[in-house]
């Protein structure tokens, strides 16, 4: 079946401190990849997508690959700040619906 | 463009009383899909539908939880009779056929 893991958080991290969270996933087939950033007592946000293998999406200094040899779709941001601080979840979407990770929460301290 | 528009934002109830959440979708997408957060379990999928039609319901807890989408621009999600264990954030989000999908801003409910 369809899953995703995710760096399980909480992470914390200094201002202008490098940040990875990683995902990889599993599943059948090419699905669509997604980063969400949910901001506190917030909705989900989409921040970045890839559709096929190799893709990079990019979005507010927040960067992905599409890693098809590796499963892997891992968000990284060269210079945090604390408007960063969030929860980050990682989602593949094959078919109809979307199949999230468990989400990482990030603290960014100043 | 107004997003996807959630009501009531906040809701407090007793248990075994009725609850309704309203959803009203992008105007244009053809898959909206109901969520539910909370600590314990963190977003799970409800339901969702493609072209007002039920397509997956397995995420539904229990018999006491119904969705309907009677037309393209609106959705409702009734709980009755709620329990305290239903207390969490609900959202809808829409999206446009096979594509990311836009969250609404939510319903806290809290079941006494």
């Amino acid at each position: 079946g369809n899953s995703v893991t995710q760096t399980e958080g909480p992470v914390t991290l200094s201002e202008e401190a490098f940040l990875t969270i990683n995902c990889t996933y599993t599943a059948t087939g090419y699905p669509s990849l997604f980063w969400y950033v949910q901001y506190p007592g917030e909705g989900l946000q989409l921040l970045l997508k890839a559709t096929k293998a190799d893709d990079k999406g990019s979005n507010k200094g927040f960067e992905a690959t599409y890693r098809k040899e590796t499963t892997s779709f891992h968000l990284e941001k060269g210079s945090v700040q604390v408007s960063d601080s969030a929860v980050y979840f990682c989602a593949l979407r094959n078919g109809g619906k979307l199949i999230f990770g468990q989400g990482t929460e990030l603290s960014v301290k100043p | 463009d107004a997003g996807v528009i959630q009501s009531p934002r906040h809701e407090v109830t007793e248990m075994g009383q009725e609850v309704t959440l309203r959803c009203k979708p992008i105007s244009g997408h053809d898959y909206l899909f109901w969520y539910r957060q909370t600590m314990m379990r963190g977003l799970e999928l409800l339901i969702y539908f493609n072209n007002n039609v039920p397509i997956d319901d397995s995420g539904m807890p229990e018999d006491r939880f119904s969705a309907k989408m009677p037309n393209a621009s609106f959705s409702t999600l009734k709980i009755q009779p709620s329990e305290p264990r239903d207390s969490a954030v609900y959202f809808c989000a829409s999206s446009p056929g096979n594509n990311e999908q836009f969250f609404g801003p939510g319903t806290r409910l809290t079941v006494l």
